[in-house]
């Protein structure tokens, strides 16, 4: 696997629900970011991780939102008590320092 | 602000014209650019960079890019285009360590 993998591919969920969303950046990739994609828009930046850094939380949308990364490799994207609004697309790339960003296929989450 | 700009929402062009995207960035500094390409329920794909150096960039599938400091423009360019290109193209731009992306030109393809 030398690309970026993220799963589930497809997560359908009811409102109100907790999502955890997951990703697998390239070995060796020092920096992490998750984006929110909605429907027929562009990408919604939500979060960054560089390093052992603390992250840059500025893009998340609202303390429903939370990330973290373990020993600087997997992360996971949650989201709380969801509401239809998360309905998006949520993409991670990662990236080696701040350079070219990889991105991996998304996580498609559907709130009912 | 920072900010990328992809003035065209939608495109139409016809298979074996040429094409070209447009991408204006605003910065003190020149950042650094990318072209990404996302076809339907796929993930983005890099198509191109610039960091420095040669103004004019050659990408994957056959587009180019041209940096222009004066118009502070990154613009996409294919000169014929297949059907298979029809996707969306995003515009982005690394300044520190925060990608800033363009909202997106959708380029449709017809026979």
């Amino acid at each position: 696997g030398a690309g970026v993998s993220q799963s589930p591919s497809n997560k359908v969920t009811e409102k109100g629900k907790d999502v955890e969303l997951r990703c697998d950046p390239i070995s060796g990739h020092t920096a992490l970011y998750w984006y929110r994609q909605s429907l027929g828009q562009g990408l919604e930046f939500l979060i960054y991780f560089q390093g052992n850094s603390a992250p840059d939380k500025s893009g998340l949308p609202s303390d429903r939102f939370s990330a973290e990364r373990t020993g600087g490799s997997v992360s996971t994207l949650t989201i709380q008590r969801t509401q239809q609004e998360d309905s998006a697309v949520y993409l991670c790339a990662s990236s080696l320092l701040e350079s070219t960003q990889y991105f991996g296929p998304g996580t498609r989450l559907t709130v009912l | 602000a920072q900010s990328v700009t992809q003035p065209d929402i939608h495109i139409t062009v016809s298979e074996g014209a040429s094409l070209e995207l447009r991408c204006n960035y605003s910065y003190g500094a020149t950042p650094y650019l990318f072209w990404y390409v996302q076809s339907p329920g796929q993930g983005l794909q890099l198509l191109l960079k610039y960091f420095s150096g040669d103004t004019l960039v050659q990408g994957i599938k056959g587009f180019e890019a041209e940096f222009k400091r004066s118009q502070s423009s990154f613009n996409l360019r294919k000169p014929s285009v297949h059907w298979s290109d029809a996707a969306e193209y995003f515009c982005a731009a690394l300044t520190g360590n925060q990608f800033y992306f363009g909202t997106g030109t959708s380029l449709t393809v017809i026979p």
